[in-house]
């Protein structure tokens, strides 16, 4: 079955840089786009960035745009989310997302970041 | 300020049928699919129905979708205790540079 196993999240500083994974198995890694997918503590769900199957394509919320970037491996079956300039309302869990139609489809258990001083 | 419009709550009684409603414009509902998610209390989401309603494997028949125009219904027949969740709908917009917009979420409550 489909699995998503996201890693990397903690506390971090104002400022500061963090870098999640996400490592999927149970289907073509390589045939999907991935998105990454936050919520805030008690809040709603809010789309970061996606990209595309073969990395070639990228977009990005504006809330990021220019602090965070996403990428992939495929060789490695594993998506990454590099998290710059991190601000307090950066704080949120992170999900990964397999794309189904043209939105998030299955989605991991999620990493807890949390950006304070 | 949600780009998607959900009602903050619904509710219904064991065995009824509820509707959850999600308005949108023609950049995102009115020009791409819907996807409707369920997320049960400290749980990650969870995808109930994409491309407006299709149901992934596992999910019962009585969760189904539908959309017209710019606007997207999800509809759960009889209802039941474990239903009580929070549900977001999302659709692709393609203004500006393209990106995924949420719904702010409709918390269903089973009385």
């Amino acid at each position: 079955q489909v699995q998503l196993v996201e890693s990397g999240g903690g506390v971090v500083q104002p400022g500061r840089s963090l870098r999640l994974s996400c490592t999927v198995s149970g289907f073509t890694f390589s045939s999907y786009s991935l998105h990454w997918v936050r919520q805030a503590p008690g809040k709603g769900l809010e789309w970061v960035a996606v990209i595309s199957y073969d990395g070639s394509d990228k977009s990005y919320a504006d809330s990021v745009k220019g602090r965070f970037t996403i990428s992939r491996d495929n060789s490695r079956n594993t998506l990454f989310l590099q998290m710059n300039s991190l601000r307090a309302d950066d704080t949120a869990v992170y999900y990964c997302t397999r794309e189904r139609g043209s939105c998030p489809g299955e989605w991991g258990q999620g990493t807890l970041v949390t950006v304070s001083s | 300020q949600s780009v998607l419009t959900q009602p903050p709550s619904a509710s219904g009684t064991p065995g009824q049928r509820v509707a959850i409603s999600c308005s949108g414009s023609s950049s995102n509902i009115g020009s791409d699919t819907v996807n409707w998610y369920q997320q049960l209390p400290g749980t990650a989401p969870k995808l109930l129905i994409f491309s407006n309603n299709l149901r992934p494997s596992g999910v019962p028949e009585r969760f189904s979708g539908s959309k017209s125009g710019t606007s997207a219904s999800l509809a759960i027949s009889g209802l039941q205790s474990e239903d009580e969740a929070d549900y977001y709908c999302a659709a692709w917009d393609d203004s500006l540079t393209g990106h995924v917009v949420f719904g702010g979420g409709t918390k269903l409550t089973v009385l």
